[in-house]
């Protein structure tokens, strides 16, 4: 079984730009989790989407948004970079409604640097 | 305002020898906890988990132990084993459905042949 798949693994971007990462979630599984990890502040959450309708939402700013599609891949969107949003993006995917109660896988993640 | 604490960093352990992992919360609204492990370049993966409605979980090797009133919970691996040396993260949820976790900065265990 395949697991979570990012992509890309690695990016540069320039301040002010945007950027879109993709997340492709094990197959059967309806949850997506977006998370920020940076050496300050750890890992903290951005959304969850579960049947292409946003669930949950992290104390972020607008730039950041996502959308999931009909086949529970997602994508995450960052307009107007800054340098302090280099950061590991990681996805995670859950199967159920309730997936509170259940583990989520997470992919590998993606590397972002914003110079 | 951390919600969820890791205090120590980092632990070394010698192979063999039990690693207690610790984690405080200061949000009475917490009622589901987990822990993940994270090798570096990979992201992190599930290890355990417990409900508030339990004070003890246990899974082969690792066991939560869930101390409400104190908001504390720490994770015991016996036998430590080389493998286990990675990042550990606790994370807690307040009741809704959904992974809208709070995670704890993580703490660094080495385990030492």
């Amino acid at each position: 079984k395949a697991g979570v798949t990012q992509t890309p693994r690695y990016l540069i971007k320039t301040r002010g730009q945007q950027v879109t990462l993709s997340c492709s979630p094990i197959s059967g599984h309806r949850s997506v989790s977006w998370y920020q990890q940076t050496p300050g502040q750890g890992l903290q959450f951005l959304f969850e989407y579960f049947s292409e309708t946003q669930r949950n939402k992290g104390n972020f700013p607008g730039r950041f948004s996502g959308r999931q599609f009909s086949n529970s891949r997602s994508e995450m969107n960052v307009s107007t970079l800054e340098l302090g949003d280099s950061a590991l993006y990681l996805c995670a995917s859950s199967p159920g409604a309730d997936t509170r109660n259940t583990e989520a896988f997470f992919g590998q993640g993606t590397r972002l640097t914003v110079v | 305002d951390q919600q969820v604490k890791q205090n120590s960093p980092s632990l070394s352990v010698q192979e063999g020898r039990i690693s207690i992992l610790n984690c405080d919360y200061t949000n009475s609204m917490f009622d589901y906890f987990l822990w993940y492990k994270k090798y570096p370049a990979e992201g992190p993966t599930f290890l355990i988990s417990i409900s508030s409605i339990k004070d003890k979980n246990e899974d082969g090797r690792f066991t939560v132990f869930l101390n409400k009133s104190a908001k504390h919970l720490s994770l015991h691996i016996v036998p430590s084993q080389p493998g286990d040396s990675a990042v550990y993260f606790c994370a807690a949820s307040a009741g809704n459905y959904g992974q809208n976790f709070v995670f704890g900065p993580g703490t660094r265990l080495s385990v030492l042949p």
